[in-house]
């Protein structure tokens, strides 16, 4: 594996449901992101980890709930959603300490909130 | 405050004529500055970025931009259109210490045969 992967790439989730979406990076980076990516609205930030801690919290709701293992893995646990949160979510990497933040994107997931 | 605006939701061309995104910045502070492509179903994908140096940046798939802090833009060409470019792309921000990178809302080029 090469990059940035998201699994599951697609999920259909009820309101009671609980579920996972799962990034992993094989960049040997250390800051990793989940973004969400909603039709006709600009790219929003949710978290950011630097060095596997929390950095950035866009007051995003407490029904998403990040996790960060270790620098190669990132997590977004989903409880009891609402069907507005039903988007593109997508993971990124980068190196921190460079003074250019490029970062590499996964292919995402798409979830439909039922 | 730091912004990007794309102007354009949408732009169409024909297949083999220029292609331009426009994309304007507000920063308080240098900037540095990427485009990213989109295609259906994919993340985003780096097309070029602007750190220091030479204004004039070459990416892949024969794009370039070039950055005039005078106007504060960061224009998005490509000489000749290609099926293959359509897609959606968008221009982001970023700043020294930061790990906000601000997106704008998107470009999406349709092109025509």
């Amino acid at each position: 594996e090469t990059g940035v992967t998201q699994t599951p790439r697609h999920l259909v989730m009820g309101m009671t449901n609980k579920k996972s979406l799962k990034c992993e990076q094989h960049l040997g980076h250390n800051a990793m992101y989940w973004y969400k990516q909603s039709a006709k609205k600009p790219l929003e930030l949710m978290f950011v980890y630097s060095l596997e801690e929390r950095v950035e919290n866009n007051s995003v709701p407490s029904r998403f709930s990040p996790e960060c293992p270790n620098s190669s893995h990132l997590f977004l646990h989903l409880h009891t959603l609402q069907p507005e949160d039903s988007a593109l979510y997508l993971c990124a990497s980068s190196q921190e300490g460079q003074a250019i933040y490029e970062q590499y994107f996964g292919p995402g997931t798409r979830l439909t909130v039922t | 405050a730091q912004s990007v605006t794309q102007l354009g939701s949408h732009v169409s061309v024909s297949e083999g004529a220029l292609v331009l995104l426009r994309c304007n910045y507000s920063s308080s502070v240098p900037p540095y500055l990427f485009w990213y492509v989109q295609y259906p179903n994919q993340g985003l994908q780096l097309l070029l970025k602007y750190t220091t140096g030479a204004t004039l940046v070459k990416g892949i798939n024969g794009f370039e931009a070039e950055f005039k802090k005078s106007e504060t833009s960061f224009h998005l060409t490509k000489p000749s259109a290609h099926m293959s470019d359509a897609a959606e792309y968008f221009c982001a921000v970023t700043f020294t210490g930061g790990f906000k990178t601000i997106f704008g809302a998107g470009t999406r080029l349709f092109v025509k045969a």
